[in-house]
């Protein structure tokens, strides 16, 4: 069986602010982890993944996330958050041992203040 | 690639009536996922096929939802009768084969039954 669990629904920070969107995993084996964004009224779209090849994974807009195997968790992070970040953010799990099933957490809603 | 298409973008259909939702994955894609949205329920992962195939049906919430696919280039959502508590936003995804690849969305279908 395999899950991803998002804490915190509603994230808000100040522009210019460090972002953190927590997301910890439940996978019996190593777990592939995704990272996406959806702005509203579109579908979702991809801002970064762990594939095993490296921990620190650096997406799209200035995004990256850390796997943490002693933590099960995949944290998103932005140094300085814009404006345009603002959106619902998703963190998924995928497995072989899951049947590559491509399962989501409940997502992140981030709000960017001025 | 034109990505994963959809349609129709938005269905507006009264209760008792059938619906069919239309997704054209990306060509070469071995996986197709039909997946919900709701405010109340978050991403639902519906069904998911591999190679034409359904794999997981598991989350189909019962038997009025059915779906198909043909072949490699076509995959219906079928909802029969549909209630309004189906009104939600049903997305397409495609991947390619392997646990590490990431899954491409369609823009989604606004369903609202009245």
């Amino acid at each position: 069986a395999q899950s991803v669990t998002q804490l915190g629904s509603h994230v808000s920070v100040s522009e210019g602010a460090l972002v953190l969107l927590r997301c910890n995993y439940s996978s019996s084996v190593p777990p592939y982890l995704f990272w996406y964004v959806q702005y509203p009224n579109q579908g979702l779209q991809l801002l970064l993944k762990y594939t095993s090849a490296a921990t620190l994974v650096k997406g799209i807009n200035g995004f990256e996330a850390e796997f943490k195997k002693s933590e099960t968790s995949f944290h998103l992070t932005k140094p300085s958050a814009h404006m345009s970040d603002a959106a619902e953010y998703f963190c998924a799990v995928r497995s072989t041992g899951g049947g590559n099933k491509l399962t989501f957490g409940t997502g992140t809603q981030l709000k960017v203040e001025l | 690639d034109a990505g994963v298409i959809q349609s129709p973008r938005h269905e507006v259909t009264e209760m008792g009536q059938e619906v069919t939702l239309r997704c054209k994955p990306i060509s070469g894609h071995d996986y197709l996922f039909w997946y919900r949205q709701t405010m109340m329920r978050g991403l639902e992962l519906l069904i998911y096929f591999n190679n034409n195939v359904p794999i997981d049906d598991s989350g189909m919430p019962e038997d009025r939802f059915s779906a198909k696919m043909p072949n490699a280039s076509f995959s219906t959502l079928k909802i029969q009768p549909s209630e309004p508590r189906d009104s939600a936003v049903y997305f397409c995804a495609s991947s390619l084969d392997g646990g590490n690849t990431e899954a491409f969305f369609g823009q989604g279908t606004r369903l609202t039954v009245v």
